[in-house]
Formats: C-alpha cells, sequence, structure tokens
C-alpha cells in the first residue's frame, strides 16, 4: 500500500529558530514529491521535487528530496510567527497517479 | 487571474440526506480534483475529472459521485450522508490531467458537517 509518512506530526519553536520537516514515502511509480502550507482551509503549494530537480529553494525555505533514502526534508529558516502552519507533503503516483498525501506536520512558531 | 474557488464555503447536514459541492478551476485549467480531508489528517483523494468523464478514483464508495461541466466546472455529490463523512471537502486544479507531477492548486475547501 502506497503511503507518505511525515514526522514530527507537531512542533514548537520559537521565532528566529531553524526547522527541519521530515517526508518520508513508499510510493509504487514515484513521479515528484510536492509541499504544501495549508493555514487555515486552501493548501498552498510551496516547491515540486522530481528526478531532475532535487534542491529547491525560495527565500527561507529550502527542501531536498533522497531519491535513495526515499524521502525529503523541509527546512525553515530563521522562523517567524507567520510560519505557523501545517506542512504537507504529498507524492504524485501510486496506482492511480494522483497526490497521496500524509497526515502533516503542525508547526507553531512562538514569538 | 481567479484561482479555484469553492461554495459553499460551509454545510450543516443530517444523516442520511444528500448534498453537492462545487468547485471552479483556476483559469486555463481543465481538470479538476477532490479530496477529503478529516480533523487531523491529511488530504485523500476521492476522484478527477477531465474531459467531464472521471479518470481516476480513490476507495470511496460509490455514494460519493461527481460530474464536470463543459467549462470545466465540477460538482461533488455525497448521498445517503454518515457521521463519518464530516471533513473539510477540497477541489484542486491543473492543467491536463494533473498527473506525473504537475501542480494541482487548491480552492478554500468546503466544511461539512453532518449531524
Amino acid at each position: 500500500e502506497d503511503k507518505v509518512v511525515q514526522s514530527p506530526l507537531s512542533l514548537v519553536v520559537h521565532e528566529g529558530d531553524t526547522v527541519t520537516l521530515n517526508c518520508s514515502y513508499e510510493v509504487t511509480n514515484f513521479r515528484s514529491l510536492l509541499w504544501y502550507k495549508q493555514e487555515k482551509k486552501a493548501p498552498t503549494f510551496l516547491f515540486m521535487l522530481t528526478s531532475s530537480g532535487i534542491e529547491k529553494k525560495s527565500g527561507r525555505l529550502s527542501s531536498i528530496l533522497d531519491k535513495k533514502e526515499l524521502s525529503s526534508i523541509l527546512n525553515i529558516t530563521a522562523t517567524q510567527t507567520g510560519d505557523s502552519a501545517i506542512y504537507l507533503c504529498a507524492v504524485a503516483g501510486g496506482s492511480q497517479g494522483n497526490l497521496i498525501f500524509g497526515k502533516g506536520t503542525k508547526l507553531s512558531v512562538k514569538p | 487571474d481567479a484561482g479555484v474557488t469553492q461554495s459553499p464555503t460551509h454545510l450543516i447536514k443530517t444523516r442520511g440526506q444528500q448534498v453537492t459541492l462545487r468547485c471552479s478551476p483556476k483559469s486555463g485549467h481543465d481538470t479538476v480534483s477532490w479530496y477529503q480531508q478529516a480533523l487531523g489528517q491529511g488530504p485523500q483523494f476521492i476522484f478527477q475529472y477531465y474531459e467531464e468523464e472521471e479518470r481516476q478514483r480513490g476507495n470511496f464508495p460509490d455514494r460519493f459521485s461527481g460530474h464536470q461541466f463543459p467549462n470545466y466546472s465540477s460538482e461533488l455529490n455525497v448521498n445517503a450522508l454518515l457521521l463519518g463523512d464530516s471533513a473539510l471537502y477540497l477541489c484542486a486544479s491543473s492543467w491536463s490531467l494533473g498527473l506525473a507531477g504537475k501542480t494541482q492548486y487548491f480552492g478554500p475547501g468546503t466544511r461539512l458537517l453532518v449531524l
């Protein structure tokens, strides 16, 4: 059965800290790995990583895909209270080619 | 450029009733996928519509059905509602089936509560 596992499930840090969120997957027909940020309702797209693009960076956020270890990390440096959200990892693949999501990591950034 | 829109934002129903949720995709997108997100869980894939046909389906019973219109908008219908159907229902749109890494963009969701 295809699955995506995220850790930790929740995390509390203080402003200015650096955090690393983890995502591991066992998905047949892997196509890509995506990270989303969900604050209230709509998940907003952060990064997509594929075999041809295993590292992405945008401002304080960066992500790396390790195809050997079947995992990815999302790093956030100099965290701000506005980074508080649920971070979802999803893998495109499986028998149906749709997105398979992990349960998410709830990040709380305290002032 | 309008993003993905969904209606209604909130809905309260009782067990056994039927519900219809609506989604308009992002401009330029032709594919709509529906997800169910229970509290504390990641979204789970329900089905995907492209060219007015259901193309892929997740592990959801036949009580969940859908439709896509010529303007690419979509409906999700759930019959014989159960308490366990209470969740956030998310619609995502993409271009050309949205598979193999094509990015899906999500709408704000419809919060359904079944009493």
